[in-house]
């Protein structure tokens, strides 16, 4: 049972351009949402996240916005670079319920083409 | 900045055999995550430890068990391997405590033949 979706497995977006990454969750009692970066051979990099109690974090290049009552979560990047291109896993938890250990999405390869 | 260290980055074993992977957390964080990645799948949570305790458990078979040390580093070990325990084991830590981030190591990517 897939807790965390996303349901596009693939992006490209040309350098400069916004990259929007989307990702869709089922479980109502997760309160805490990040994402993750992951090149080839390596783990996943944590690059931001945001809490239940906020609809918007904003990091450089990077924003989360998180809509609880569409159970929607979504990462845009601006503007695009070509070292953006990776997987991006988005994850969520419920600490508030004790849960801490992540429920992953199925990623998203992001390709910013130069 | 130090890292999560995971050893080996690579075991190969024969079905049936027993496999042990190591976590070293980044320095003062107290909780350890183990997750298993099949190939063209998600991070799967197995289980966590804090504060040398098993905190959560997830979906981790009976044939495996796991443990984490005075030092705060944690042994993953796998008995009785099958081909399909082929994956990454990542290992992550962080600070008890909510929304504090988990910090993935490399991983270790099991093959069984």
């Amino acid at each position: 049972d897939q807790q965390v979706k996303q349901n596009s497995p693939s992006l490209s977006v040309q350098e400069g351009r916004i990259s929007i990454l989307n990702c869709d969750y089922t479980n109502s009692m997760f309160d805490y949402f990040l994402w993750y970066k992951k090149y080839p051979a390596e783990g996943p990099t944590f690059l931001i996240s945001i809490s239940s109690i906020k609809d918007k974090n904003e990091d450089g290049r990077f924003t989360v916005f998180l809509n609880k009552s569409a159970k929607h979560l979504s990462l845009h990047i601006v503007p695009s670079q070509p070292g953006d291109s990776a997987v991006y896993f988005c994850a969520a938890s419920a600490p508030m319920a004790g849960a801490n250990n992540l429920f992953f999405g199925t990623g998203t390869r992001l390709t910013v083409i130069p | 900045a130090a890292g999560v260290i995971q050893s080996p980055r690579h075991l190969i074993k024969e079905k049936r055999e027993t496999a042990t992977l190591k976590c070293y957390p980044i320095p003062r964080h107290d909780t350890v995550y183990w997750y298993q990645q099949g190939p063209g799948q998600d991070p799967q949570f197995l289980i966590s430890f804090y504060e040398k305790m098993q905190s959560d458990k997830g979906s981790i078979p009976d044939r495996f068990s796991a443990q984490q040390f005075s030092d705060y580093h944690s042994e993953l070990n796998m008995s009785s391997l099958e081909l399909g325990d082929s994956a990454l084991y990542f290992c992550a830590s962080s600070l008890a405590g909510w929304g504090n981030e988990q910090f993935f190591g490399p991983g270790t990517r099991l093959t069984v033949l």
